[in-house]
């Protein structure tokens, strides 16, 4: 089946350590987001890319890095700068063009200690 | 892209019909409007989109202000499952091309009594 899929649903990680998340799609999609929410709050972009080999700063990049070096992937780096990284983490694809629907991951939930 | 105002929350009853409002007066001629909803622990889940003309899909229609300056989603009869977070936002085609992420509100808490 054709899909976003984000992993792992749950994830722990000691504070001071830098944690990669990945999201993967099959959809042949060349845009891809990853989205930050916290708790009764809406999302909040991080970073997309609409093609391989590029990517650009959402609302919210610091602390946080990404990369796209293939179309189906698009994996998210929490770095240890980002100071308040427990969080639930959204990741999104697209066909290029903005009035196209968007796909969702289930998301990881991060939990740093 | 413009913003949007929905309520907070709403309540509604099993098997009956939901109007969920959304505002967007300062929406542009080439703003979709456009409909996500969210259950706990989940992703969003996209619902439906339009630009001028009312919408039909089989999750949902989307009514649309002739001034475009609202719209209402409508669940025709709502379920326990229709329980979530719905999102109104508006997107932009004519931004130059390419996708710059969805700009997501808090949204309407929709609650479905029994």
């Amino acid at each position: 089946d054709g899909g976003i899929t984000q992993s792992p649903k749950y994830l722990f990680r000691k504070e001071g350590q830098n944690v990669t998340l990945s999201c993967e799609q099959n959809l042949n999609h060349d845009a891809m987001y990853w989205y930050r929410q916290d708790p009764g709050q809406g999302l909040r972009l991080i970073y997309y890319s609409q093609i391989v080999n590029d990517f650009q700063k959402g609302d919210i990049a610091e602390g946080y890095s990404v990369s796209r070096e293939k179309k189906e992937s698009f994996p998210l780096t929490v770095t240890s700068a980002q100071k308040n990284p427990t969080a639930f983490y959204l990741c999104a694809s697209s066909m290029a063009g903005d009035y196209t629907e968007a796909f969702f991951g289930q998301g990881t939930r991060l939990t740093v200690v | 892209d413009a913003k949007t105002t929905q309520p907070n929350s709403m309540e509604s009853n099993e098997e009956e019909p939901v109007h969920l409002p959304c505002n967007h007066s300062t929406i542009s001629g080439t703003d979709y409007i456009h409909w996500y909803r969210q259950l706990p622990s989940q992703g969003p889940e996209y619902v439906i989109h339009g630009l001028t003309s009312n919408v039909n899909n089989r999750m949902a229609s989307l009514a649309i202000a002739e001034d475009r300056k609202s719209s209402t989603l409508i669940l025709h009869r709502a379920t326990l499952r229709d329980a979530a977070v719905y999102y109104c936002i508006l997107r932009d085609w004519g931004s130059g091309g390419g996708a710059d992420g969805l700009t997501f509100g808090k949204g309407t808490h929709l609650i479905i009594q029994p």
